[in-house]
């Protein structure tokens, strides 16, 4: 079984912090993926990566970078935590090049307060 | 940015109901729609992947249909049981980039 892991279920920071979210796939993956979810969107892309240390914007990347030194892991920072950065975080995982073509595997998400 | 749209938002349905919802989404650069399912304290659950116009996709209760030419595609349950409450997601494609829709809420009441 695939098993996407995040570091923290639940996260408190205050503003201005430095916030390291930390993502971990087990099944050799090519493709991970940072989402949020925020009551009444979709989920949303940050940002998305296809191999070591390659990456693309997803459509809200904006205050968030991110990290991918190796294949399993997948780091999202948010360089300085801001309240509107409030929201549950979700890191997926999907094998292969073209990610279209193939389902994602979700972890367990993140819920981030930043107060 | 791509404009997803799910129908119902949320639904109520008894037991044994069989029921249906709606993703539509521009049918331009079309690769693939992708179906999930989101448990409640869970992680969101692959269901389908579909890329073919035409393309029917079946799992125990639960097909889906797709239609690339008018931008839509249909989830159904067949006799639905209390373990299918979940919200139902669907995210076309366009290379990369996903583009989830609020999703359809399902709650099956036994």
């Amino acid at each position: 079984d695939v098993k996407v892991t995040q570091s923290s279920r639940y996260l408190v920071k205050r503003t201005g912090e430095k916030v390291f979210l930390e993502c971990v796939q087990d099944m050799d993956h090519e493709n991970m993926f940072w989402y949020r979810q925020d009551p009444g969107l979709g989920l949303r892309l940050i940002y998305f990566s296809y191999d070591v240390k390659m990456k693309e914007k997803g459509d809200i990347p904006e205050g968030y970078s991110v990290s991918r030194e190796k294949k399993e892991r997948f780091s999202l920072i948010l360089e300085s935590a801001s309240t509107n950065q409030t929201s549950m975080y979700l890191c997926a995982s999907s094998p292969r090049r073209l990610a279209a073509y193939y389902e994602q595997y979700f972890g367990p998400g993140t819920r981030l307060t930043v107060t | 940015i791509l404009n997803v749209e799910q129908s119902p938002q949320s639904l109520h349905v008894q037991e044994g109901d069989s029921t249906n919802f709606t993703c539509s989404f521009p049918s331009s650069n079309f690769y693939a729609l992708h179906w999930y399912r989101w448990e409640t304290a869970k992680s969101p659950e692959a269901l389908f992947v579909m890329t073919l116009n035409g393309d029917e996709k079946k799992k125990g209760r639960i097909s889906a249909t797709l239609n690339t030419k008018e931008g839509y595609s249909y989830l159904y349950i067949k006799g639905s049981q209390p373990e299918d409450s979940a919200t139902y997601l669907c995210a076309p494609n366009t290379g990369n980039q996903f583009y989830f829709g609020t999703g359809t809420s399902l709650t099956v009441i036994p």
